[in-house]
């Protein structure tokens, strides 16, 4: 079974502060997601990690980096958190294949606030 | 347009009944497609894979139109754990990304 575990499940962080969620998986996957969810908007890629210290930006990164110094953890750097990044935070892996895409396995989530 | 679009519902069905859900798809190069099922505050889980030839599990079966671009998800004799919000995907390939749809809710009544 594939597991993908988060760092916290719930946090609450002050505006201006530092934030950090670690995400890691025990399948060798090569690929990592970081997502945000908001009602009515559905998952958002923030930035996704296809191998050791490689990374690229999704659709929505500004605010936003990552890390990714061994395969099997993937971190998420809110580097002055707003109010506005008050969300659900999902990771997730998948094996990488070519031209195709496997499925995604997604840890539990962090539901983040910031006040 | 959105990459990939569902209804968001809700549908809300009795008990045994027999849902339909469909999501279509803006990208022709899409090589792979799946279900994903949310329930509140939870993450997805992955329901099933969405295969050229279709794909059924139990009460559930999936299909692809690439002709028409869309994916269903059929799911018989609804149960009351059924309700959950239903997600699809598609692999827009370049580093195996998936797009999701925002998810279609699905509430079943006794």
């Amino acid at each position: 079974d594939v597991k993908v575990t988060q760092s916290s499940r719930y946090l609450v962080k002050r505006t201006g502060e530092k934030v950090f969620l670690e995400c890691v998986q025990d399948m060798d996957h090569e690929n990592m997601f970081w997502y945000r969810q908001d009602p009515g908007l559905g998952l958002r890629l923030i930035y996704f990690s296809y191998d050791v210290k490689m990374k690229e930006k999704g659709d929505i990164p500004e605010g936003y980096s990552v890390s990714r110094e061994k395969k099997e953890r993937f971190s998420l750097i809110l580097e002055s958190a707003s109010t506005n990044q008050t969300s659900m935070y999902l990771c997730a892996s998948s094996l990488w294949q070519g031209s195709s895409s496997y499925e995604q396995y997604f840890g539990p989530g962090t539901r983040l606030t910031v006040t | 347009r959105k990459e990939v679009e569902q209804d968001p519902g809700p549908f809300n069905v009795p008990e045994g009944a027999t849902v339909a859900f469909n999501c279509t798809y803006s990208n022709s190069a899409s090589q792979s497609f799946f279900w994903y099922r949310q329930d509140c505050r939870k993450e997805p889980k992955l329901l099933m894979s969405v295969y050229s030839s279709g794909n059924e599990d139990g009460r559930f079966t999936a299909q692809l139109n690439r002709a028409s671009q869309y994916i269903s998800l059929l799911i018989r004799d609804s149960k009351l754990s059924d309700s959950a919000t239903y997600l699809c995907a598609g692999g827009m390939g370049g580093y195996n990304k998936l797009i999701f749809g925002a998810g279609t809710r699905l509430a079943v009544h006794p």
